[in-house]
């Protein structure tokens, strides 16, 4: 079976600092890691994936995610947060080699950027 | 490109009523998912379609929800008779195939309250 575990409900930063958003997962075979976000009352967006290669992914809006093998872990991270990052983030995780689709999610992050 | 078409946005129904939700999946897009969505927590995934055929039903409460993709494209999920604890969003999602890059594409979702 596979999982995701994102350990914080909430993550508050001030406009301008780093953010991390953290996420741990455990799947069978090579996993297939992506992030999404989600807006009030909206579907969820794909911001981006891991699927091989280089450890440190970029995706939209300056995010980028770096994936550790040892610690099985995808945390989110942006240099520089923005009020407007302010949403729901979830972490998923697939099995690559099966099913690629088959996604399974943690139950979210709430970013909150202040100004 | 248009994407996933979701309908309806809201549904509120008593407790042993029917439901019944419609998605239209991205152009060309084989696989078709559907999530539900409790508040509070991450997306979990119901069924999958690859075309017209069941990929996955393994999560599905079956002696009360069923789905159908008669024709491979635009799906039904329905709910008979509904309880309270299926009050949630229905978020369908579309990928182009099991074997693509995993990445899924949502609608907006339908949000169900049951009384």
């Amino acid at each position: 079976a596979q999982s995701v575990a994102q350990p914080e409900d909430q993550v508050n930063v001030a406009e301008g600092n780093p953010l991390t958003v953290k996420c741990t997962y455990s799947v069978s075979g090579n996993p297939y890691l992506f992030w999404y976000v989600q807006y009030p009352n909206r579907g969820l967006q794909f911001l981006l994936k891991y699927i091989t290669g280089d450890n440190l992914v970029k995706g939209s809006y300056g995010f980028e995610a770096e994936f550790n093998k040892s610690q099985t872990s995808f945390h989110l991270k942006k240099p520089s947060a923005l009020v407007s990052d302010s949403a729901l983030y979830f972490c998923a995780v697939s099995a690559g080699n099966t099913n690629a689709g088959k996604s399974t999610f943690g139950d979210g992050t709430t970013l909150t950027v202040k100004p | 490109e248009a994407g996933v078409a979701q309908s309806p946005r809201y549904k509120i129904i008593e407790k042993r009523q029917s439901v019944a939700f419609w998605c239209n999946p991205i152009s060309g897009h084989a696989t078709l998912y559907w999530y539900q969505q409790i508040l509070g927590q991450g997306p979990k995934l119901l069924i999958q379609f690859q075309n017209n055929g069941v990929v996955d039903d393994s999560q599905l409460p079956k002696d009360r929800f069923s789905a159908e993709r008669l024709k491979g494209v635009d799906s039904t999920l329905k709910i008979q008779p509904a309880k309270l604890e299926d009050s949630a969003v229905y978020l369908c999602a579309s990928s182009p195939g099991t074997r693509a890059t995993g990445e899924l594409f949502f609608g907006e979702g339908s949000r169900l309250t049951v009384l």
